[in-house]
């Protein structure tokens, strides 16, 4: 199985709204990230799970709350967004250590009200 | 300043045209090279990578890119497009004890039969 599965697929929410965006993979990958990607930009990263712990957050806004609760699953929660939120959500994962090859999800595609 | 470069922004081709899109990166030491494609409402998928060893390497769909560490650069080739590779390229890069995936700002190709 070399799939990474993120649900919803579609997502709509009001500024008040508390949402989560989930991701699983059962590649046995010890590393899982978070990407926001606007339309016609790169993937850009938001935070890294290594052996499900936290070890990169590239200044995301706490609005946006990760959560790693096994080696398999990814949450990120979603809180008082902003319009400007409204994006791809991407979920990837990798083995750890240094050939970083990242399975990609298909992603959540969020609009925020 | 951006750490990974695609020059081309969008290219336009016909069928069984050839085509090279360039990627450089500013990075020293070792790095791990990655092209991504996204056809137009999915997700990355990987085409190519090269970690070590021959720098010309082949990927699927006819893709080829050939790393040339004293150009700092990782070009894609494929000798002859069909309509279908129509899609968003991109170029990452990886750099060897960095968890981070650093990704160029993409080149839209659009094939035309």
């Amino acid at each position: 199985d070399t799939e990474v599965t993120q649900t919803p697929k579609h997502l709509v929410m009001g500024m008040t709204n508390k949402k989560s965006l989930k991701c699983e993979q059962h590649m046995g990958h010890r590393a899982m990230y978070w990407y926001k990607q606007k339309a016609k930009k790169p993937p850009e990263l938001m935070f890294v799970y290594s052996y499900e712990k936290l070890s990169i957050n590239e200044s995301v806004p706490s609005r946006f709350s990760p959560e790693c609760p096994n080696s398999s699953l990814l949450n990120l929660h979603l809180h008082a967004l902003q319009p400007e939120d409204s994006a791809l959500y991407l979920c990837a994962s990798s083995r750890q250590g240094d050939y970083n090859e990242q399975f990609f999800g298909p992603g959540t595609r969020l609009t925020v009200l | 300043a951006q750490s990974v470069s695609q020059h081309n922004h969008h290219v336009i081709l016909s069928e069984a045209a050839s085509l090279e899109l360039g990627c450089n990166y500013s990075y020293g030491g070792t790095v791990n090279l990655f092209w991504y494609v996204q056809y137009p409402g999915q997700h990355l998928q990987l085409l190519l990578k090269y970690f070590s060893g021959d720098p010309l390497v082949k990927g699927i769909k006819g893709f080829e890119a050939e790393f040339i560490k004293s150009k700092f650069s990782f070009n894609l080739r494929k000798p002859s497009v069909q309509w279908s590779d129509t899609a968003e390229y991109f170029c990452a890069v990886h750099r060897t004890g960095f968890q981070k995936l650093v990704f160029g700002t993409g080149t839209r190709l659009l094939v035309s039969p």
